[in-house]
């Protein structure tokens, strides 16, 4: 089983809001990625969780703020966001350590901030 | 900054032609990764080159990585609409206890018409 699950699927939020995206897997990843990806452009690397601690921070503003409460889940709160953070979040998983392991994606979360 | 060049951006084609998509760097990479994304959805994992020179197929998909590992290509070999999406190619530094990160191409949207 190959799969990353990602809820919820499309999530409309104002500028006031805070809500939450969420990821699991269970195929004993031990490193877990979030991603922004807008239109016709590839995916950018913001978090990377390993051994459930956060390894890398890619000078995302601190509206994001990642979380990972045991090595299958991983959250991504948001609040007070901007107009410009609306794009497809995704996250992966990989297995951790020296070597080409693969990343696997999930199918995103589309969100649209008004 | 290890950068991947993807080439080309765009390809519009018949259904029935053949197509190659191409993955330049100056960086050595450990490993090349080869996904493909359909709008709205993440990107799915199409196969791993490791070996500098290795070739892999998946049915009428040919892949390559160079001798030098610093490129990779993808052959389709005739086209058919259900391939129409968009290409990425990914490589690995190699990894570490941190996570495997990837660096992306810019991706080649192909749309195969019938």
């Amino acid at each position: 089983d190959t799969e990353v699950t990602q809820t919820p699927k499309h999530l409309v939020m104002g500028m006031t809001n805070k809500k939450s995206l969420k990821c699991e897997q269970h195929m004993g990843h031990r490193a877990m990625y979030w991603y922004k990806q807008k239109a016709k452009k590839p995916p950018e690397l913001m978090f990377v969780y390993s051994y459930e601690k956060l390894s890398i921070n890619e000078s995302v503003p601190s509206r994001f703020s990642p979380e990972c409460p045991n090595s299958s889940l991983l959250n991504l709160h948001l609040h007070a966001l901007q107009p410009e953070d609306s794009a497809l979040y995704l996250c992966a998983s990989s297995q951790v350590g020296i070597g080409g392991y693969e990343q696997y994606f999930g199918p995103g979360t589309r969100l649209t901030v008004t | 900054t290890q950068l991947l060049e993807q080439s080309p951006q765009f390809l519009s084609i018949q259904e029935g032609e053949n197509l190659t998509v191409y993955c330049n760097s100056s960086s050595v990479f450990s490993s090349l990764q080869w996904y493909r994304q359909e709008p709205g959805e993440g990107p799915v994992l199409l196969v791993t080159v490791v070996t500098g020179g290795e070739v892999k197929k998946l049915k009428r998909l040919t892949f390559q990585f160079g001798d030098a590992r610093k490129d990779s290509s993808l052959h389709i070999t005739a086209a058919q609409p259900g391939d129409t999406g968009l290409y990425l190619c990914a490589g690995v530094d190699g990894g570490n206890n941190a996570g495997n990160m990837l660096t992306f191409g810019g991706g080649t949207r192909l749309m195969v018409k019938p």
